[in-house]
Parts: C-alpha cells; sequence; structure tokens
C-alpha cells in the first residue's frame, strides 16, 4: 500500500510565523501535490512538483513556497502565516504525471492561524 | 476556464435508499475522470476512474459511474446506500489543457441516516 504521511494533523500558529508542513510517501512516486481544503471549493492546488528539486505553481501559489531535495519528501512553507491562510493542507503523490495515474493522499495538517 | 460542478452539496439519505450524485464539467475535447471519497477522519481515496472504454465504470464499495459526453457528465450512483457510505465525495477531472493537472468539484457531503 502507498504510504503518504504529514507531519502533523493539528497546528495552531500565530500571524507572522514561518509555518513548515511536511510530507512523505514510500512508492517512489515522481510527483507530489499540495492541496488546500476549503468547504464548499473542493481542493485547490498549491504546488507541486515532478522530480527533485522542480515545482511549479498551482492554482493559488500566493503566500506559499515549496521545497523538494528528496523525492520521497515535498515540504510547503508558509513565510509569514495569515488568518486567511487557516485550512485544510492535503499532501498528495503519483507515480507518473497526469493522465489517469491515481493521486494517493495523505490524512491532512488542519492548521489554524490565530 | 475549465470547472467541474457538483450541484448538491448536501445530501441525506436513508439506509437502502438508492444514490446518485451529479458531476458535470466544462471542456469540450478528451476527458479522464475521477470521483474520489474522504470518509469521516480518513484520507481522501480513489473511488472510480474513467479514461476511455465502456462509460459505465464500476469502482470499490459497489458504486458505479457513468460517463455521458453528450451531458459533459460523470454522474455516481449506488443502488443501496449504507450507513458506512457516510462521508465526502469529490468529483475531478484532468484533460490536456489543464496538463493533466485535476480539477476539482467543490463536494458533496451524504449523510446515512440508520
Amino acid at each position: 500500500d502507498v504510504k503518504v504521511t504529514q507531519s502533523s494533523r493539528y497546528l495552531v500558529k500565530r500571524t507572522g510565523e514561518k509555518v513548515f508542513l511536511e510530507c512523505v510517501q514510500d512508492m517512489d512516486h515522481e510527483n507530489m501535490f499540495w492541496y488546500r481544503q476549503d468547504p464548499g471549493l473542493g481542493l485547490r492546488l498549491i504546488y507541486f512538483s515532478y522530480d527533485v528539486k522542480m515545482k511549479e505553481k498551482g492554482d493559488i501559489p500566493e503566500g506559499y513556497s515549496v521545497s523538494r531535495e528528496k523525492k520521497e519528501r515535498f515540504s510547503l512553507i508558509l513565510e509569514s502565516a495569515s488568518t486567511n491562510q487557516t485550512s485544510m493542507y492535503l499532501c498528495a503523490s503519483s507515480l507518473l504525471a497526469g493522465g489517469v495515474n491515481e493521486q494517493f493522499f495523505g490524512p491532512g495538517t488542519r492548521l489554524t492561524v490565530l | 476556464a475549465q470547472s467541474v460542478s457538483q450541484h448538491n452539496h448536501h445530501v441525506i439519505l436513508s439506509e437502502a435508499a438508492s444514490l446518485e450524485l451529479g458531476c458535470n464539467y466544462s471542456y469540450g475535447g478528451t476527458v479522464n475522470l475521477f470521483w474520489y471519497v474522504q470518509y469521516p477522519g480518513q484520507h481522501l481515496q480513489l473511488l472510480l476512474k474513467y479514461f476511455s472504454g465502456d462509460p459505465l465504470v464500476k469502482g470499490i464499495k459497489g458504486f458505479e459511474a457513468e460517463f455521458i459526453k453528450s451531458k459533459f457528465s460523470f454522474n455516481l450512483r449506488k443502488p443501496s446506500v449504507q450507513w458506512s457510505d457516510t462521508a465526502e465525495y469529490f468529483c475531478a477531472v484532468n484533460t490536456l489543457a489543464s496538463n493533466y493537472q485535476l480539477i476539482w468539484g467543490a463536494g458533496t457531503k451524504l449523510i446515512i441516516k440508520p
């Protein structure tokens, strides 16, 4: 079974703090993704990576950055957290890019910014 | 811009009732279609997918979906729901135009009354 793990299930931070969310997958997948999930909006892609050190912006990259130094690990960074970044953050991985390749998801990190 | 519409945000059914959740997308070319499910407290997981061939696809746990190209639809069905089907269901699409990134619907929360 593919396993995607995220560093925290719940996180509470203060406005202006730097926040790191980490994601690790154990199936040697090429692609990794960060989404945020908000009620009534579905999932929105923040960033994705198709290879080590490669990254591409998704639909809502503003206020976020990412890092992929190793194939199995993909980090999402909030440089200066703001209250409108309170959300559920989901990491996913897939073997190959696009097409019918299934994305496998982690359990999510519920981030609250006070 | 491409989009995915799930018309019902909340659905409440009794056990043994039949289920149909609507999904419509806006794209005229070739599409790959997915239904994902998120059970309470669990990861998002793939329910079923369509990319070619028989437009009626079967997934896990007795779910099926029918691709109707003329209606730009990919509705999810189950003839008799169980309490354990209580979950949030997401329809997603990818296309060449989206660089095969998934475009997500807003989700439908399904509650099954025992």
